[in-house]
């Protein structure tokens, strides 16, 4: 265990609304990720952050807003859900920007 | 983005074979990594390759840095039952140090 938590674990929600997952990290790591899991597509990143309240896009950020007020804590924000958001949402944190380590993920079923 | 082709898939095997798998690309990457990841749970770092060439064992684990710096493989020697789960390799990019994962290959070992 890399001292990630994510919550919640499960969330079933309806199309239109918004969700926010949270992660949590007790490492001091300087970089979080959030990355999301579908099937035939591996991991793929959606948004990461490199400090406190400074983010950056990874390759599948359209629908999603992130937020790092505080050095262990980065939300994920799906401001208005949508059915192709369903997926399992891992989060990951590393010291540089090599080695990620993986939280157990949230996985996020929208209807 | 720059894909990884991860190989095979999927694979079906007797307890006490031994496993290949291989990651390839047309980018060149300065780090691999080889991930394993079990049903509910986030991907779990096995081995970490920096320098090309690199040949990195971990247990009955066994992976190498292509001299080409755009593959790796990872093989597994006597697999036992525990093995089963998938199999995610990573890489980061050399030009802008992004990292990119492969879709990943599915291992079952028959007892």
């Amino acid at each position: 265990d890399a001292g990630i938590t994510q919550s919640p674990r499960h969330k079933v929600t309806e199309t239109g609304t918004p969700v926010t997952l949270r992660c949590h990290q007790t490492e001091n790591h300087r970089y979080m990720y959030w990355y999301r899991q579908d099937p035939g597509h591996g991991l793929r990143l959606i948004h990461y952050s490199y400090g406190v309240k400074d983010t950056d896009k990874g390759e599948v950020s359209d629908g999603y807003s992130v937020s790092r007020s505080k050095t262990e804590d980065f939300l994920l924000t799906l401001e208005s859900a949508t059915s192709s958001q369903t997926s399992v949402y891992f989060c990951a944190i590393s010291r540089g920007k090599e080695k990620l380590f993986f939280g157990s993920g949230t996985q996020l079923s929208v209807l | 983005g720059q894909q990884l082709n991860q190989s095979p898939q999927s694979m079906f095997i007797q307890e006490g074979e031994d496993v290949s798998m291989n990651c390839t690309s047309s980018s060149i990457f300065n780090t691999w990594l080889w991930y394993k990841q079990d049903p509910g749970e986030g991907p779990v770092l096995l081995i970490a390759l920096y320098k090309a060439g690199e040949l990195t064992s971990n247990g009955r684990l066994t992976a190498q840095f292509g001299i080409t710096r755009k593959d790796s493989f990872l093989n597994i020697s006597a697999s036992i039952p525990s093995d089963v789960g998938i199999y995610f390799c990573a890489g980061q990019l050399i030009n802008n140090n992004d990292m990119r994962f492969g879709a990943g290959t599915r291992l079952t070992v028959k007892p």
